[in-house]
């Protein structure tokens, strides 16, 4: 399944199907990219980031592209498991503009059995 | 290795009242933001302190908010006079530096709820 961030904020996929969430960031000059699980009643959990110096980085069953270009961020998780039911934010942060990161509106995955 | 801690979970206040929310950091950790979430919304971020000093509170209302990270103690997010629009869950996030954005790490939050 696959969402477009603002304009799909829920995205339901079955069990053990690969999920891709998008998002669209706003700063051209952002430099650094993290993306971010938040589950029900708790703080936003590192998943994974991605400096703009690349395009595609890879952790365990997640990985990140990032097309600088048009702007845009995507986190695909493989083999979608019920617990990956979250939120997914992705964040942005400018090394120019300090320490905090500028959050997406989130998009809610909904795994089904 | 304790995480970061917040206190009150969950806190309700009457219009006009304070609120304070209390965030302590991970241990070894000196620097503290809060992020504040508004339903089905992201984080938007509101302050960054060190131990002492307020580094950016770009992201503060200039009226009845404050926040300070003592030299002893949790940092506090006091908001005076509460009103209805400042319900919302506040985060605050540690990192050891302020080198590393990746090692923000979040706790739990605070739910504050205005009647």
């Amino acid at each position: 399944g696959e969402s477009v961030g603002l304009h799909l904020p829920t995205l339901s996929v079955q069990e053990g199907d690969n999920s891709i969430i998008n998002c669209a960031y706003s700063n051209s000059a952002s430099d650094y990219f993290i993306w971010y699980k938040q589950e029900s009643g708790k703080g936003p959990q590192f998943i994974i980031d991605i400096r703009s110096n690349m395009d595609k980085r890879q952790g365990q069953r997640v990985t990140v592209l990032l097309n600088k270009t048009v702007k845009h961020l995507s986190l695909q998780i493989a083999a979608t498991q019920p617990g990956d039911s979250a939120v997914y934010f992705c964040a942005e942060n400018w090394t120019g503009g300090g320490n905090k990161l500028t959050f997406g509106t989130g998009t809610q995955l909904k795994v089904e059995l | 290795n304790a995480g970061v801690m917040q206190n009150p979970r969950h806190l309700v206040r009457r219009r006009g009242q304070e609120a304070r929310l209390r965030c302590s950091p991970m241990k070894g950790h000196s620097h503290v933001y809060w992020y504040r979430q508004l339903p089905e919304e992201g984080l938007k971020f509101m302050v960054y302190l060190q131990k002492e000093n307020i580094i950016d509170e770009s992201g503060m209302p200039k009226e009845r908010f404050s926040a300070e990270f003592p030299k002893e103690g949790p940092s506090i997010l006091r908001i005076q006079q509460v009103v209805r629009g400042d319900s919302a869950a506040y985060f605050c996030a540690s990192s050891p530096s302020g080198r590393a954005i990746y090692e923000q790490y979040f706790g739990p939050g605070t739910r504050l709820t205005v009647t």
